[in-house]
């Protein structure tokens, strides 16, 4: 596996302000995702963020509420903008290894807007 | 895309009981189902996994079994214990096939073991 580090680990925002959620991994990997955990719910995927291009969005989920970055292969940012408390949820950073086909989860950050 | 049910939401046994969760997935082209852990405050631990070439795998107290017909798919832990209480996820290939780490994952089912 591989260690995936998640900063914050948890903060409460105010609404309309936006949040940088930063990832890094201790190796390079190809395959970076980005999933969502709404309260009590199950995990869904926002984007697959690719080194040195655009995000690729799930439907649902727009580039401009949730703008990503990757500029290298050990590192990902997700931004979650003009935030309202509907976007109080847990953000999840994710690799996947071994051809891609395993998946391995960050901590998460938990977010609260108020 | 994949649809992932997963029974039952909740799970309570006594210490040293056994504990089935089951899931059913609807598209028949995929062929990697992971499990996972998810305890109070931390992100999902997979715990074991299946490929559609076998009908089941072992790893100590831990085992899935799966039915390609039926298109469903289980986890079975023996002799629980306090600690594997958390919420179980099940998951399937978001598009059918490999997932290639794009998962669609069933609701969640909260295990708790009573000493």
């Amino acid at each position: 596996s591989a260690v995936i580090s998640q900063k914050p680990s948890r903060d409460i925002c105010q609404r309309g302000t936006s949040l940088t959620i930063q990832c890094q991994v201790d190796s390079q990997v190809t395959m970076m995702f980005w999933y969502r955990q709404q309260p009590g719910q199950s995990l869904t995927l926002i984007a697959t963020a690719n080194q040195g291009s655009e995000a690729t969005y799930e439907s649902g989920f727009v580039i401009d509420k949730f703008p990503i970055s990757r500029p290298n292969l050990t590192f990902s940012t997700l931004t979650v903008s003009n935030m309202s408390p509907e976007d109080s949820s847990i953000y999840l950073c994710s690799v996947g290894l071994q051809g891609g086909e395993k998946l391995f989860f960050g901590s998460g950050t938990q977010l609260s807007v108020l | 895309g994949e649809n992932v049910e997963q029974h039952p939401s909740t799970l309570s046994v006594q210490e040293g009981d056994s504990a089935v969760i089951k899931c059913t997935y609807s598209d028949s082209a995929s062929n990697y189902f992971p499990w996972y852990k998810q305890e109070l405050g931390k992100g999902p631990q997979l715990i074991i996994d299946i490929r559609s070439n076998v009908g089941e795998k072992k790893d100590q107290r831990i085992a899935v079994t799966l039915n390609k017909t039926a298109k469903h798919f289980s986890l079975h832990i023996t002799e629980t214990q306090p600690e594997d209480s958390a919420v179980y996820f099940c998951a399937a290939p978001r598009g059918g096939g490999t997932s290639y780490g794009k998962l669609t994952f069933g609701q969640g089912t909260i295990l708790t073991v009573h000493p």
